[in-house]
């Protein structure tokens, strides 16, 4: 068990809806990353929040955003679903800003039909 | 934001002793290397990590040379449970603004 926490777990929407996915970090961990997983893809990093501010952007769609909150849990809200967005979404945390160690979350497997 | 290049996939044995190596060959002064295991289905987890020549922990073995422009990750006595993907990562350790790249990673398979 990494510590953190992702919820819900599995999620099955139609095209053009939006979802969003929780995420609670580490105890004490200040940053939270966001990670897309297609079938049989590697990971692709869409952001970074530090401290409830954005650090870092990958390739993240205008379609999806984040936050982080006071409390340091995040949220990654995906809008205009396509089915091509369906995929595992990680979560991780760390205690420092840049390349520390990151302690993912079990993901959350989104299904778009 | 350093690139790194592994190979693609492994093959090995049960009870061998298993070397991945990446290379990243514009690494910056303040960067470390950071190794990950990954299970179908489930996040990656943290391995090990180096700055430079040796580290060592209970799972596996870091060599890193002085030139710092690739790193070999050692597993020794490998299981079928080691069957995975490892990720090779490298970053600056402390500052912000760091955009991590996992990179396709090496699926390694274990045979009995």
């Amino acid at each position: 068990d990494s510590g953190v926490t992702q919820t819900p777990k599995h999620l099955i929407t139609a095209t053009g809806q939006r979802v969003t996915l929780r995420c609670s970090p580490r105890s004490g961990d200040l940053s939270v990353y966001w990670y897309q997983q297609s079938l049989d893809q590697g990971l692709q990093f869409l952001i970074q929040y530090y401290n409830g501010e954005e650090r870092a952007k990958g390739n993240i769609l205008e379609r999806f955003s984040a936050q982080q909150f006071p409390d340091l849990h995040s949220e990654l809200n995906l809008s205009s679903l396509e089915l091509g967005d369906s995929a595992l979404y990680f979560c991780a945390s760390s205690a420092l800003a840049g390349t520390d160690t990151q302690y993912f979350g079990p993901g959350t497997r989104l299904t778009v039909l | 934001l350093a690139k790194t290049t592994q190979p693609i996939s492994m093959d090995s044995y049960e009870g061998q002793e298993v070397n991945i190596t990446c290379s990243h060959n514009n690494i910056a002064t303040n960067d470390y290397i950071t190794w990950y295991q990954q299970f179908p289905s489930q996040g990656p987890r943290f391995i090990i990590q180096g700055y430079k020549t040796k580290v060592t922990n209970e799972v596996a073995s870091l060599f890193i040379p002085a030139d710092r422009k690739s790193s070999t990750l050692s597993l020794p006595r490998v299981s079928l449970s080691d069957t995975a993907v490892y990720y090779c990562l490298v970053g600056d350790r402390y500052t912000g603004g760091f955009k991590t790249i996992f990179g396709a990673g090496t699926r390694l398979f274990v045979k009995a």
